[in-house]
């Protein structure tokens, strides 16, 4: 079984400041990890993943979130943040292979506030 | 190309009754997905369909939760009869392929009072 931990239940910040949403797991097996995150009234999306190959992976919107297997972490981080940042953010793992499919795990989220 | 549907949005409904849930998942994905949100906890799943069949309902929390899919088309959720903590956000998410990335809908929100 995984289990998915999001250290910070909120994380105020100001707009322009760096942000980082910290995130551990705990496996038996290999894992991919996911972060996904809910605007306000919307669905969650998809907004980086790790698969394999290089441990630094990158959104389309300027975050980005380093696999680290010897402290299996996943945290994820931005240097300068925007009004439109603002959601909660959830980490998650899947099963590698077998026939979990999209069984995900999911950490208990994080709302992430931006301040002007 | 219309996203996941979820209907209702907000059910308030009291403790005993009955609610259904509907996901119209994308047009074209036969895995479907169930997951739960209860306040102030994690998003927890709770079965997975590939097209009409239930691949893994390891994560349905009782007998009083019935999800059918027939057709393979869209997919029900009830929850007969609802207790106070059944009360949550309850999402679908639909994929093309059984590793494929998950497309989430909004969630619909159950209320039991």
């Amino acid at each position: 079984a995984q289990s998915v931990t999001q250290l910070d239940s909120q994380v105020p910040v100001f707009e322009e400041a760096p942000v980082e949403l910290r995130c551990n797991y705990s496996s038996s097996v290999s894992v991919y990890l996911f972060w996904y995150v809910q605007y306000p009234n919307q669905g969650l999306q998809l907004l980086l993943k790790y698969l394999s190959g290089s441990t630094l992976v990158e959104s389309i919107n300027g975050f980005e979130a380093e696999f680290n297997k010897s402290q299996t972490s996943f945290h994820l981080r931005k240097p300068s943040v925007h009004i439109s940042d603002t959601a909660e953010y959830f980490c998650a793992v899947r099963r590698a292979g077998g026939t979990s499919y999209g069984k995900l795990t999911f950490g208990q989220g994080t709302i992430l506030t931006v301040h002007p | 190309e219309a996203g996941v549907t979820q209907f209702p949005s907000h059910s308030v409904i009291e403790k005993g009754q009955t609610v259904t849930l509907r996901c119209d998942p994308i047009s074209g994905h036969d895995n479907l997905y169930w997951y739960r949100r209860v306040m102030g906890k994690e998003i927890k799943f709770l079965l997975h369909f590939v097209k009409e069949s239930k691949q893994d309902e390891s994560g349905m929390p009782n007998n009083r939760f019935l999800a059918e899919r027939t057709g393979g088309t869209y997919s029900t959720l009830k929850v007969q009869p609802a207790e106070l903590e059944d009360s949550g956000v309850y999402f679908c998410a639909s994929s093309q392929v059984p590793n494929g990335e998950l497309f989430f809908g909004e969630g619909s929100r159950l209320t039991v009072l």
